[in-house]
C-alpha cells in the first residue's frame, strides 16, 4: 500500500525558534518524489519544498529544509527562524509513478509570538 | 498567469440538489486533479485527468459523483443528488505531465449541503 503518515496532529513553536515536522511513507517504488505543502488559514495550498528520491542531498529552500532518510522512508521538514506567517497546516505528500499525489493527514503548526 | 481558477468559492445547497463545481487549469498544463478535503479524511484524490482523459477515478466516492474535462482549459465536478456528507472543500489542481512536476492548486470550493 502507498501511504503517507504524519504522526503529529498539532505542534507549536516560539517565533524565531526551529521546529521539525515528521513524515513517514510507504512505497515499493524506487524512484519517486516527495513534497511538503503548506495550507494557511486562507485555504490556499502552497508548495514549500520538493525532494527527488534518487538524490541523496537534502533539499533546502531558504528557511525550509528536509531530512530525507530513504532507507527509513522518512521525510521530515525543518523550519528555521520560525515566523508568524509560517502558522499553517503542513502536508507531506508523495507522488506515485502514475502521477497520483498522496497526502498525509497534515500537521497544524502554530507559531507563537 | 492567473493560476488555477475555481468557481464558485462557496456553495450552499439543499440535500438532493445538483451541484456543479468548475475549474480552469493553468494554460499549458495537461494534468488536472480533483481533491476533496475534510477534517475526518484529510485530502483525498477523487479523480485525475491527463490530456483530458480520465486516468484514475478510483477515488470517486460513488455514482453520484461525476467529472468531465471537455477540453484542456475546463473541467467540472458534478454531484447529483447531493447529500450532507458531501460537505467539504473541493480543490482542483493542475500540473505539467510527469510525476516530478509540482501541483498548482486552486483556492477551493467550500461546499455545504444542508
Amino acid at each position: 500500500a502507498q501511504t503517507v503518515t504524519q504522526s503529529q496532529p498539532e505542534m507549536s513553536v516560539q517565533e524565531a525558534e526551529t521546529v521539525t515536522l515528521s513524515c513517514t511513507y510507504d512505497t515499493s517504488e524506487n524512484n519517486y518524489y516527495l513534497f511538503w505543502y503548506k495550507q494557511p488559514p486562507s485555504r490556499q495550498m502552497i508548495l514549500v519544498i520538493r525532494q527527488e528520491a534518487y538524490k541523496q542531498q537534502n533539499a533546502t529552500e531558504n528557511r525550509f529544509s528536509v531530512n530525507f532518510q530513504k532507507a527509513a522512508k522518512s521525510f521530515s521538514l525543518k523550519i528555521s527562524d520560525s515566523q508568524l506567517g509560517d502558522t499553517a497546516m503542513y502536508f507531506c505528500a508523495f507522488i506515485l509513478n502514475t502521477g497520483k499525489l498522496i497526502f498525509g493527514q497534515g500537521t497544524t503548526l502554530q507559531v507563537k509570538p | 498567469d492567473a493560476g488555477v481558477i475555481q468557481s464558485p468559492r462557496h456553495e450552499v445547497t439543499e440535500m438532493g440538489q445538483e451541484v456543479t463545481l468548475r475549474c480552469k487549469p493553468i494554460s499549458g498544463h495537461n494534468s488536472l486533479f480533483w481533491y476533496r478535503q475534510t477534517m475526518m479524511r484529510g485530502l483525498e484524490l477523487l479523480i485525475y485527468f491527463n490530456n483530458n482523459v480520465p486516468i484514475d477515478d478510483s477515488g470517486m466516492p460513488e455514482d453520484r459523483f461525476s467529472a468531465k474535462m471537455p477540453n484542456a482549459s475546463f473541467s467540472t465536478l458534478k454531484i447529483q443528488p447531493s447529500e450532507p456528507r458531501d460537505s467539504a472543500v473541493y480543490f482542483c489542481a493542475s500540473s505539467l505531465a510527469g510525476r516530478d512536476e509540482k501541483l498548482f492548486f486552486g483556492s477551493g470550493t467550500q461546499l455545504s449541503v444542508l
